[in-house]
């Protein structure tokens, strides 16, 4: 079945540090969304990407389509604490509307 | 409603019983999601409904799993015959449109524990 592959799954960083999360998958995907999720929280949807080779910017964050719409990357840039939270990247493939979810890459901030 | 809402939050049942967690999603939303999610782990697919109809149940576990949302806005998630293994946080999420391309809102959860 289709599935999405998150690395790293836990990243501690000091406060300031840059943080990359990688998404990947075997087949390729028709679109990808990236959800923050607090400890204790719900998901909450961050940004969209759709079309090949698409960069997207929130502020610290930049969010990455791959070429090949197989893969997609999320960086921050000087990581503050209210970073913190576990990151993951969903994505649907083809006509299907079925959203699958990353195991997750759990991010610490050392203030 | 303001956001996603499922109830109860907390349910602690013992094995063998039936459950039913409820999720009334965002008002006008037509696309509904039911996701489990255990500790540490991202959410895992469930089952999907377009309005009242159930597009997809190819993630419920096995038969003791089923959904409905009969009308279209509230679902319910039944879980017959509970086991241990069944514990974990139940996730409801709605989205505005039958298409893709657009995000999904998620509610609270419900925590189930079997004893």
């Amino acid at each position: 079945g289709q599935q999405v592959m998150q690395i790293p799954q836990y990243q501690h960083v000091q406060e300031g540090e840059d943080f990359t999360t990688y998404c990947n998958s075997s087949t390729t995907l028709s679109n990808i969304q990236w959800y923050k999720q607090r400890p204790g929280g719900h998901p909450v949807f961050l940004i969209q990407l759709v079309k090949s080779g698409e960069v997207k910017k929130q502020k610290r964050l930049t969010f990455q389509f791959g070429e090949a719409k197989k893969n997609s990357s999320l960086h921050i840039t000087a990581t503050q604490t209210t970073d913190v939270g576990t990151y993951f990247c969903a994505a649907s493939r083809d006509s299907s509307y079925k959203l699958i979810f990353g195991s997750g890459t759990r991010l610490e901030v050392r203030p | 409603g303001a956001g996603v809402s499922q109830s109860p939050r907390y349910k602690v049942t013992k094995r063998g019983q039936d459950v039913a967690l409820r999720c009334d999603p965002i008002s006008g939303h037509v696309s509904l999601y039911w996701y489990r999610q255990a500790l540490g782990q991202g959410p895992e697919f469930l089952t999907y409904f377009n309005y009242e109809a159930q597009q997809d149940k190819s993630g419920l576990p096995n038969d003791r799993f089923s959904a409905e949302r009969p009308e279209g806005s509230i679902s319910t998630l039944t879980i017959q015959r509970t086991e241990q293994r069944d514990s974990a946080m139940y996730r409801c999420a709605s989205s505005r449109s039958t298409g893709q391309n657009t995000e999904a809102f998620f509610g609270q959860g419900t925590r189930l524990t079997v004893v």
